[in-house]
């Protein structure tokens, strides 16, 4: 049972360049999301799914597009990436227990946009 | 003013020390509330939920008071492993379709040897 995992770990990106981030978890899992991380700002959720095929905007949604086609799997996409797109993304999981959604999260993938 | 505010610390403490840990939220609609642990450039992992009545996991108690929109989290003869940043977090759960984790910027605790 491997959790959550996220591809690549490490990723630098020139201004302008596209990627995509991967998450996969094997706990069938509902609800996935993406997180960014920044020094003195918390986590902040960028979009999450609450099933396969859905997809919501979350906090800070500009500048990046997600896809959930298979339910063990959620994919972050960056078009045209921008420098203040550098941070930590975290990819996270949850499904329903005792009325409250605990998250389980996924190690992060470091992306510096230069 | 931030929905989940802590203080940042550091907190350093010397070992068997007892620290303590407050956050408060704005929102009262808060459902559920949570202690989230975060080692230096590792993922966030969940520490204990907190429940109305307070509740407790060895040496960490963790307390909520609603009318206040407060939560607490203490912890009872810190070791060095401790050291970490406890986020707090809440949960706007709002019947699945918005179903939303509030985190807080995190306190760091440093033990000391």
């Amino acid at each position: 049972n491997a959790g959550v995992t996220q591809t690549p770990k490490f990723r630098v990106l020139k201004t302008g360049q596209s990627m995509t981030l991967l998450c996969a978890q094997d706990m069938n899992h509902e609800y996935m999301y993406w997180y960014r991380q920044d020094p003195g700002m918390g986590l902040r959720l960028i979009h999450y799914s609450v099933g396969e095929g859905t997809t919501a905007k979350g906090e800070v949604p500009d500048g990046y597009n997600v896809s959930r086609l298979k339910k063990q799997n959620f994919l972050l996409g960056l078009e045209s990436a921008a420098p203040s797109q550098t941070s930590v993304y975290f990819c996270a999981s949850s499904y329903l227990k005792r009325g409250s959604y605990e998250q389980y999260f996924g190690p992060g993938t470091r992306l510096t946009v230069t | 003013r931030k929905e989940v505010e802590q203080d940042p610390g550091p907190f350093n403490v010397p070992e068997g020390a007892t620290v303590a840990f407050n956050c408060t939220y704005s929102n009262s609609a808060s459902q559920s509330f949570f202690w989230y642990r975060q080692d230096c450039r590792k993922e966030p992992k969940l520490l204990m939920s907190v429940y109305s009545s307070g509740n407790e996991d060895g040496r960490f108690t963790a307390q909520l008071n609603r009318a206040s929109q407060y939560i607490s989290l203490l912890i009872r003869d810190s070791k060095l492993s401790d050291s970490a940043t406890y986020l707090c977090v809440v949960n706007l759960f709002n019947g699945g379709a918005t179903n939303k984790l509030i985190f807080g910027t995190g306190t760091l605790l440093a033990v000391q040897p």
